[in-house]
């Protein structure tokens, strides 16, 4: 069964740091995987969907890499403004064989001006 | 191009009634999911269609949840009886297709409270 584990749960930090969130999946065989953001009572918003032929993806100050030995997937955020405060969620394929989505419990993070 | 719509947007009723919601997906889009959000979780997948036949509801509680998508477009998910632990987010996502490699959108989904 496919599992999502996201660190940290939760995240503090002052405006301008750069910060990795980490997200890990018990089943390595992933094809897809998206990382997501949820502002407080939203739906999630899109930020990168890494292919199964890919290995990063980049937007702006987003960049999110994906080793698929590990299963592991690390969101980048440089730069952070306060404005980036939002839950991040990531969600790849699984269990193999399937095209399920399997969401992490997120990080919550606050960029503090 | 016009997002995944959904409403309502807040819904509070007692246990044991019945709520109905509703999803316009993005047009030309032929994957329809619904997922529910606890607080605190990320969203689980509930159903899942492909136009209008339903590719996966393994995690459909069918006793008391039922949904359907008539001529491929719009979707309803029902709920009846409600039970305390049905309060959630319920999401409405699109996708072009189904398959790998098709980037899925939300929309901005119906907080359900159930007293």
């Amino acid at each position: 069964k496919q599992e999502v584990t996201q660190i940290p749960a939760a995240l503090s930090v002052p405006e301008g740091e750069n910060l990795v969130l980490n997200c890990s999946f018990t089943d390595s065989a992933i094809y897809n995987l998206q990382w997501f953001r949820q502002d407080p009572g939203k739906g999630l918003t899109s930020l990168l969907l890494i292919q199964s032929s890919q290995r990063e993806q980049t937007s702006g100050r987003l960049n999110a890499s994906l080793d698929k030995s590990s299963g592991r997937s690390t969101l980048y955020i440089a730069a952070s403004q306060p404005g980036d405060s939002a839950t991040y969620l990531c969600a790849g394929t699984g269990p193999s064989g399937t095209y399920k989505y399997i969401f992490g419990t997120g990080t919550r993070l606050k960029v503090l001006a | 191009e016009a997002g995944v719509a959904q409403s309502p947007r807040y819904k509070i009723i007692e246990k044991r009634q019945s709520v109905a919601f509703w999803c316009n997906p993005i047009s030309g889009h032929a994957t329809l999911y619904w997922y529910q959000q606890i607080l605190g979780q990320g969203p689980k997948l509930l159903i899942q269609f492909q136009n209008n036949g339903v590719v996966d509801d393994s995690q459909l509680p069918k006793d008391r949840f039922s949904a359907e998508r008539l001529k491929g477009v719009d979707s309803t998910l029902k709920i009846q009886p409600a039970k305390l632990e049905d309060s959630a987010v319920y999401l409405c996502a699109s996708s072009f297709f189904g398959g790998a490699g098709y980037e899925q959108y939300f929309g901005p989904g119906t907080r359900l409270t159930v007293t």
